[in-house]
Protein backbone atom coordinates (compact mmCIF):
# COMPACT_ATOMS: atom_id res chain seq x y z
CA UNK A 1 0.00 0.00 0.00
CA UNK A 2 0.87 3.35 0.10
CA UNK A 3 3.39 4.51 2.59
CA UNK A 4 6.74 6.80 3.74
CA UNK A 5 9.51 5.37 5.19
CA UNK A 6 11.99 7.85 6.50
CA UNK A 7 15.29 7.76 8.45
CA UNK A 8 15.84 6.92 11.84
CA UNK A 9 16.54 9.37 14.12
CA UNK A 10 17.55 10.96 16.75
CA UNK A 11 20.14 13.01 14.79
CA UNK A 12 22.82 15.02 16.61
CA UNK A 13 24.69 17.42 14.58
CA UNK A 14 26.98 20.61 15.31
CA UNK A 15 26.08 24.12 14.25
CA UNK A 16 26.63 24.86 10.53
CA UNK A 17 26.97 20.97 9.80
CA UNK A 18 25.44 20.06 6.97
CA UNK A 19 21.69 17.92 7.41
CA UNK A 20 20.52 15.25 5.38
CA UNK A 21 17.17 13.31 6.16
CA UNK A 22 16.34 10.54 3.85
CA UNK A 23 12.77 10.12 2.60
CA UNK A 24 11.32 7.22 0.45
CA UNK A 25 7.84 6.64 -0.53
CA UNK A 26 5.45 4.04 -2.18
CA UNK A 27 2.41 4.90 -4.02
CA UNK A 28 0.51 4.72 -7.13
CA UNK A 29 -0.03 7.07 -9.17
CA UNK A 30 1.76 10.80 -8.51
CA UNK A 31 1.42 11.43 -5.09
CA UNK A 32 2.73 15.48 -4.13
CA UNK A 33 5.43 15.14 -1.18
CA UNK A 34 5.65 17.03 2.12
CA UNK A 35 8.61 17.62 4.38
CA UNK A 36 6.28 19.40 7.99
CA UNK A 37 8.62 20.04 10.91
CA UNK A 38 7.04 20.03 14.75
CA UNK A 39 8.89 21.98 17.68
CA UNK A 40 8.35 20.84 20.87
CA UNK A 41 4.82 21.01 22.03
CA UNK A 42 3.27 22.48 18.83
CA UNK A 43 1.89 21.48 15.84
CA UNK A 44 3.08 20.19 12.50
CA UNK A 45 4.45 23.22 10.07
CA UNK A 46 4.49 23.27 6.43
CA UNK A 47 8.35 23.69 5.41
CA UNK A 48 8.23 22.72 1.98
CA UNK A 49 6.57 21.24 -0.25
CA UNK A 50 6.53 19.21 -4.56
CA UNK A 51 3.92 18.36 -6.39
CA UNK A 52 5.56 16.44 -9.47
CA UNK A 53 8.53 14.73 -10.63
CA UNK A 54 11.81 16.79 -10.86
CA UNK A 55 10.29 19.60 -8.87
CA UNK A 56 12.86 21.56 -6.03
CA UNK A 57 10.51 22.53 -2.70
CA UNK A 58 12.82 25.17 -0.67
CA UNK A 59 12.20 27.19 2.14
CA UNK A 60 14.53 28.68 5.33
CA UNK A 61 17.49 27.30 3.34
CA UNK A 62 16.08 23.30 3.40
CA UNK A 63 15.79 21.74 -0.09
CA UNK A 64 14.44 18.53 -0.95
CA UNK A 65 14.03 17.05 -4.84
CA UNK A 66 11.17 15.59 -5.70
CA UNK A 67 12.88 11.75 -7.45
CA UNK A 68 10.45 9.73 -9.17
CA UNK A 69 13.25 7.30 -10.23
CA UNK A 70 14.21 6.58 -7.02
CA UNK A 71 10.94 7.13 -5.13
CA UNK A 72 12.54 9.61 -2.55
CA UNK A 73 12.27 13.17 -1.44
CA UNK A 74 15.73 13.92 0.86
CA UNK A 75 15.54 16.85 3.04
CA UNK A 76 18.90 18.94 2.98
CA UNK A 77 20.20 22.25 4.81
CA UNK A 78 23.85 22.78 3.90
CA UNK A 79 24.08 24.95 7.20
CA UNK A 80 22.68 23.64 10.37
CA UNK A 81 21.46 26.10 13.09
CA UNK A 82 20.87 25.32 16.81
CA UNK A 83 16.75 26.54 15.98
CA UNK A 84 16.69 23.84 13.35
CA UNK A 85 16.34 21.58 16.25
CA UNK A 86 12.75 20.05 16.00
CA UNK A 87 11.09 17.22 14.31
CA UNK A 88 10.79 16.31 10.55
CA UNK A 89 8.32 14.51 9.46
CA UNK A 90 7.92 13.45 5.35
CA UNK A 91 4.75 13.66 4.19
CA UNK A 92 2.95 12.10 0.49
CA UNK A 93 -0.65 13.37 -0.42
CA UNK A 94 -2.82 10.99 -2.60
CA UNK A 95 -3.79 11.94 -6.12
CA UNK A 96 -7.34 11.53 -4.84
CA UNK A 97 -6.51 14.82 -2.70
CA UNK A 98 -7.80 13.60 0.71
CA UNK A 99 -5.30 11.09 1.78
CA UNK A 100 -2.27 11.85 3.64
CA UNK A 101 0.58 9.15 4.58
CA UNK A 102 3.58 10.85 7.03
CA UNK A 103 6.72 8.92 7.91
CA UNK A 104 7.55 8.29 11.50
CA UNK A 105 9.48 11.29 11.95
CA UNK A 106 12.92 11.89 12.54
CA UNK A 107 13.99 14.07 15.54
CA UNK A 108 17.36 17.06 14.94
CA UNK A 109 18.84 18.35 17.42
CA UNK A 110 21.61 21.14 17.11
CA UNK A 111 24.32 21.53 19.24
CA UNK A 112 26.04 25.17 19.48
CA UNK B 1 -5.60 34.67 6.36
CA UNK B 2 -7.02 31.59 7.92
CA UNK B 3 -6.04 30.44 11.06
CA UNK B 4 -7.05 26.77 13.15
CA UNK B 5 -7.95 27.23 16.71
CA UNK B 6 -7.78 23.76 18.80
CA UNK B 7 -8.81 23.68 22.35
CA UNK B 8 -7.66 22.72 25.15
CA UNK B 9 -3.84 22.73 24.77
CA UNK B 10 -3.49 20.28 27.96
CA UNK B 11 -6.21 17.88 29.52
CA UNK B 12 -6.07 15.14 32.19
CA UNK B 13 -9.19 12.88 32.75
CA UNK B 14 -9.78 9.71 34.20
CA UNK B 15 -10.00 6.67 33.12
CA UNK B 16 -13.79 5.80 31.67
CA UNK B 17 -14.97 9.87 31.87
CA UNK B 18 -16.36 11.63 28.44
CA UNK B 19 -14.24 13.76 26.19
CA UNK B 20 -14.88 16.27 23.90
CA UNK B 21 -11.66 18.20 21.99
CA UNK B 22 -13.38 21.15 19.54
CA UNK B 23 -11.27 22.80 16.57
CA UNK B 24 -12.75 25.62 14.20
CA UNK B 25 -10.82 27.14 10.92
CA UNK B 26 -11.64 30.45 10.07
CA UNK B 27 -11.17 32.58 6.93
CA UNK B 28 -11.98 29.62 5.03
CA UNK B 29 -15.16 27.58 3.49
CA UNK B 30 -15.80 24.26 3.34
CA UNK B 31 -12.26 23.43 4.33
CA UNK B 32 -11.35 19.15 4.38
CA UNK B 33 -10.71 19.20 8.27
CA UNK B 34 -9.02 15.85 10.18
CA UNK B 35 -7.83 14.43 13.58
CA UNK B 36 -4.82 13.19 13.79
CA UNK B 37 -3.04 11.35 16.87
CA UNK B 38 0.67 11.43 17.86
CA UNK B 39 1.51 8.58 20.39
CA UNK B 40 5.00 9.65 22.63
CA UNK B 41 7.55 8.83 20.26
CA UNK B 42 5.72 7.78 17.77
CA UNK B 43 4.54 8.91 14.03
CA UNK B 44 1.10 10.25 13.10
CA UNK B 45 -2.21 8.31 12.91
CA UNK B 46 -5.04 9.43 10.94
CA UNK B 47 -8.43 8.95 12.96
CA UNK B 48 -10.61 11.08 11.12
CA UNK B 49 -11.27 13.27 8.29
CA UNK B 50 -14.32 15.43 6.60
CA UNK B 51 -15.01 16.65 3.85
CA UNK B 52 -18.15 18.62 4.68
CA UNK B 53 -21.00 19.22 6.82
CA UNK B 54 -22.04 15.94 8.66
CA UNK B 55 -19.88 13.59 6.68
CA UNK B 56 -17.59 11.76 8.68
CA UNK B 57 -14.53 8.68 7.24
CA UNK B 58 -13.79 7.16 10.22
CA UNK B 59 -9.73 5.66 9.76
CA UNK B 60 -9.47 3.27 12.85
CA UNK B 61 -12.03 1.79 14.47
CA UNK B 62 -11.81 2.63 18.49
CA UNK B 63 -13.17 4.39 21.23
CA UNK B 64 -13.57 7.67 19.52
CA UNK B 65 -15.81 9.79 17.45
CA UNK B 66 -16.06 12.86 15.42
CA UNK B 67 -18.79 15.23 14.64
CA UNK B 68 -18.58 18.07 11.91
CA UNK B 69 -21.94 20.18 13.19
CA UNK B 70 -20.34 23.57 11.09
CA UNK B 71 -18.68 23.97 8.05
CA UNK B 72 -15.92 24.98 10.23
CA UNK B 73 -16.19 22.92 13.27
CA UNK B 74 -14.67 19.74 14.03
CA UNK B 75 -15.35 18.07 17.32
CA UNK B 76 -13.77 14.38 18.62
CA UNK B 77 -15.28 12.72 21.62
CA UNK B 78 -14.90 9.54 23.28
CA UNK B 79 -18.16 8.82 26.02
CA UNK B 80 -15.59 6.42 28.00
CA UNK B 81 -12.05 7.32 27.26
CA UNK B 82 -9.50 4.34 27.88
CA UNK B 83 -5.34 4.44 28.95
CA UNK B 84 -4.28 4.03 25.56
CA UNK B 85 -6.41 6.93 24.43
CA UNK B 86 -3.16 9.22 25.74
CA UNK B 87 -1.29 11.49 23.46
CA UNK B 88 -1.29 14.34 21.34
CA UNK B 89 -4.33 15.14 19.18
CA UNK B 90 -3.89 17.48 15.87
CA UNK B 91 -6.75 18.96 13.83
CA UNK B 92 -5.67 20.06 10.38
CA UNK B 93 -7.15 21.62 7.51
CA UNK B 94 -6.63 22.36 4.07
CA UNK B 95 -8.43 23.55 0.67
CA UNK B 96 -10.46 21.19 -1.28
CA UNK B 97 -7.72 21.20 -4.26
CA UNK B 98 -5.33 18.93 -5.97
CA UNK B 99 -2.35 19.46 -4.37
CA UNK B 100 -3.28 21.74 -1.31
CA UNK B 101 -1.61 21.04 1.92
CA UNK B 102 -2.67 20.07 5.58
CA UNK B 103 -2.45 22.96 8.19
CA UNK B 104 -1.85 22.21 11.58
CA UNK B 105 -3.66 23.29 15.03
CA UNK B 106 -1.36 23.30 17.95
CA UNK B 107 -2.66 20.47 19.63
CA UNK B 108 -3.98 18.91 22.37
CA UNK B 109 -1.72 17.02 25.13
CA UNK B 110 -4.83 14.13 26.65
CA UNK B 111 -3.27 12.59 29.37
CA UNK B 112 -6.06 9.63 30.35
CA UNK B 113 -5.20 8.46 34.51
Amino acid sequence: GDSVTQMEGPVTLSEEAFLTINCTYTATGYPSLFWYVQYPGEGLQLLLKATKADDKGSNKGFEATYRKETTSFHLEKGSVQVSDSAVYFCALQLNTGNQFYFGTGTSLTVIP
Amino acid sequence: SQTIHQWPATLVQPVGSPLSLECTVEGTSNPNLYWYRQAAGRGLQLLFYSVGIGQISSEVPQNLSASRPQDRQFILSSKKLLLSDSGFYLCAWRVASNNSPLHFGNGTRLTVT
